[in-house]
């Protein structure tokens, strides 16, 4: 099936950074992807809906500004957490579906941990 | 979006064939019928998708009945490897995104 690969798959930062998050599609071209937030032991909570070359949807409660999205190309969609704080330690999850494909399948990546400290 | 219902958690010895049903009363008639498995710390993985009757693959079977409102999961002879949460998810997906609910945290027992 189709690869979403998402760098970096962990990464430890302070307080008060900024932390980017890479989405890409390595075999196919995404219109739009999926930004997902995972707590432990929780379901995956969609964050926001990332379209090429829009402005992203976000769901209701995510900040737009402490959480920026950018879809810039095809294949890549890029999620900003500006500001981190300890309670943005999460498990960052983006999906994407692949349009050729013969079933409506969205292919997740394998997840970047973020931890504030 | 359709809401689903599914246990919370089931146990299951090796070499058994495990079922996990889902509820989905208000299924709309586009809506597919997806199940995704996770391990910790990874991405959700497509397992099987239909729209009614049966689908079979490599991994596991999908039952529907004739009014949607529920669908089975079947894995077949599960192992230690198998122990893992199965998210059952309804909606037409395409450009519209997947919707998780709890989710199945299945455990295998040796």
């Amino acid at each position: 099936g189709a690869v979403v690969s998402q760098h970096p798959s962990r990464v430890i930062c302070k307080s008060g950074t900024s932390v980017k998050i890479e989405c890409r599609s390595l075999d196919f071209q995404a219109t739009t992807m999926f930004w997902y937030r995972q707590f432990p032991k929780q379901s995956l909570m969609l964050m926001a809906t990332s379209n090429e070359g829009s402005k992203a949807t976000y769901e209701q409660g995510v900040e737009k500004d402490k959480f920026l999205i950018n879809h810039a190309s095809l294949t890549l969609s890029t999620l900003t957490v500006t500001s981190a704080h300890p309670e943005d330690s999460s498990f960052y999850i983006c999906s994407a579906r692949d349009p050729t494909g013969s079933y409506n399948e969205q292919f997740f990546g394998p997840g970047t941990r973020l931890t504030v400290l | 979006l359709a809401k689903t219902t599914q246990p919370i958690s089931m146990d299951s010895y090796e070499g058994q064939e495990v079922n996990i049903t889902c509820s989905h009363n208000n299924i709309a008639t586009n809506d597919y019928i997806t199940w995704y498995q996770q391990f910790p710390s990874q991405g959700p993985r497509f397992i099987i998708q239909g729209y009614k009757t049966k689908v079979t693959n490599e991994v596991a079977s999908l039952f529907i009945p004739a009014d949607r409102k529920s669908s089975t999961l079947s894995l077949p002879r599960v192992s230690l490897s198998d122990t893992a949460v199965y998210y059952c998810l309804v909606g037409f997906s395409g450009n519209t995104p997947l919707v998780f609910g709890k989710g199945t945290r299945l455990s295998v027992i040796a």
